[in-house]
């Protein structure tokens, strides 16, 4: 299968200050990148859908002001937690679709936010 | 909110039982994932069905679309301890959309 690779996959900030995470398809190019949050031992909650060269998508309920996503290239898009908060300590998850076919997600590993 | 709900919530077996997981929904879905996905990893796909009333196995597991893709089922047989982890089923893509949205989750523990 297809690699996405996440990074970091652990961050600890302080309160306050603003995290950015990225998303990288490592061999193909994806139009379409997903950003998702776990909470512990429960599901995936969508976030947001990142298109390349436009602005990103947000889930009902989801501050854009507060989680920025970025969708510079077809390889890459980024999440930044701005102004960070204990309560936005998560697990954050992306997964990115190749271009042409629309049945397939790939997900990169995870990043362990946490805030203190 | 969830349009897929999977049951059972939480599942502890023995090694060598069966088990199945079902994923249900009032929403008729073009296709349906399932992924295991282990604590601090993202999610690995493990089959994707698209026609109703599609059956795939892979190795001892066997997926079940239904008929009217609004569910589905994942049964395993002779369950191993490395079967554990968390079973979350999708469904989509949404019209218009790629977005896929996913199942409540079952995690599942088999025990040696």
């Amino acid at each position: 299968g297809a690699v996405v690779s996440q990074h970091p996959s652990r961050v600890i900030c302080k309160s306050g200050t603003s995290v950015k995470i990225e998303c990288r398809s490592l061999d193909f190019q994806a139009t379409t990148m997903f950003w998702y949050r776990q909470f512990p031992k429960q599901s995936l909650m969508l976030m947001a859908t990142s298109n390349e060269g436009s602005k990103a998508t947000y889930e009902q309920g989801v501050e854009k002001d507060k989680f920025l996503i970025n969708h510079a290239s077809l390889t890459l898009s980024t999440l930044t937690v701005t102004s960070a908060h204990p309560e936005d300590s998560s697990f954050y998850i992306c997964s990115a679709r190749y271009k042409t076919a629309f049945t397939e997600a790939f997900f990169g590993q995870g990043t362990r936010l946490t805030v203190v | 909110t969830q349009l897929l709900e999977q049951s059972p919530q939480f599942l502890s077996i023995q090694e060598g039982e069966n088990l199945t997981v079902y994923c249900n929904s009032s929403s008729v879905f073009s296709s349906l994932q399932w992924y295991r996905q282990e604590p601090g990893e993202g999610p690995v796909l493990l089959v994707t069905v698209v026609t109703g009333g599609e059956v795939k196995k892979l190795k001892r597991l066997t997926f079940q679309f239904g008929d009217a893709r609004k569910d589905s089922s994942l049964h395993i047989t002779a369950a191993q301890p490395g079967d554990t982890g968390l079973y979350l089923c999708a469904g989509g893509p949404r019209s218009g959309t790629y977005k896929y949205i996913f199942g409540t989750g079952t995690r599942l523990k088999v025990l040696a």
